[in-house]
């Protein structure tokens, strides 16, 4: 079964600094990752996904993500935080598997805060 | 391009009553899903369609929970009786297909049961 952990429940940074956001996956198969970010009382907005190919992929907002197969790491990246980054993000799985149903599976999220 | 609704955005309700919630999805969209996010944990998936078939209900509490998508667009999920730990958020999405699709969400439905 797919799983996603994202270790840390939150981290903190001041802005203009870079920050990381974590997550690390296990999954049979070539994996399809994604991130999303929510903010309070609004539904899940999506940020970036790894298919295959470039290890670094680039999304909205100025994010990107580096895919790490001997790692199954998928960290968020931000060269510079902004107030405005302080949010809840989750990372997702699921599967290239050719046959059967593949589910998103998601982590339990990290809030991230952004300090003036 | 018009987001995912959902509605309504809020609701309280007392255990034992019944309560649905609606979703329309990004035209286009085969593939309905319909999540549920319990307050600090991640979204867990309830039921997804492919147009108006099931495609997976295996963690949909079937005894109280029900869902259906006539015609492939709109979706309606319902509870009854409601139970005190069906208070969660409840999230609609849709994708054009499945598997390396992106999911995109509404804004959800905040349940609160009594």
């Amino acid at each position: 079964a797919q799983s996603v952990a994202q270790p840390e429940d939150q981290v903190n940074v001041a802005e203009g600094n870079p920050l990381t956001v974590k997550c690390t996956y296990s999954v049979s198969g070539n994996p399809y990752l994604f991130w999303y970010v929510q903010y309070p009382n609004r539904g899940l907005q999506f940020l970036l996904k790894y298919i295959t190919g470039d290890n670094l992929v680039k999304g909205s907002y100025g994010f990107e993500a580096e895919f790490n197969k001997s790692q199954t790491s998928f960290h968020l990246k931000k060269p510079s935080a902004l107030v405005s980054d302080s949010a809840l993000y989750f990372c997702a799985v699921t599967t290239g598997k050719n046959t059967g149903f593949q589910k998103l599976v998601f982590g339990t999220g990290t809030r991230l805060l952004v300090s003036p | 391009e018009a987001g995912v609704a959902q509605s309504p955005r809020y609701k309280i309700i007392e255990k034992r009553q019944s309560v649905a919630f609606w979703c329309n999805p990004i035209s286009g969209h085969a593939t309905l899903y319909w999540y549920q996010q319990i307050l600090g944990q991640g979204p867990k998936l309830l039921i997804q369609f492919q147009n108006n078939g099931v495609v997976d209900d295996s963690q949909l509490p079937k005894d109280r929970f029900s869902a259906e998508r006539l015609k492939g667009v709109d979706s309606t999920l319902k509870i009854q009786p409601a139970k005190l730990e069906d208070s969660a958020v409840y999230l609609c999405a849709s994708s054009r297909t499945t598997g390396s699709d992106t999911q995109y969400f509404g804004p959800g439905t905040r349940l609160t049961v009594l």
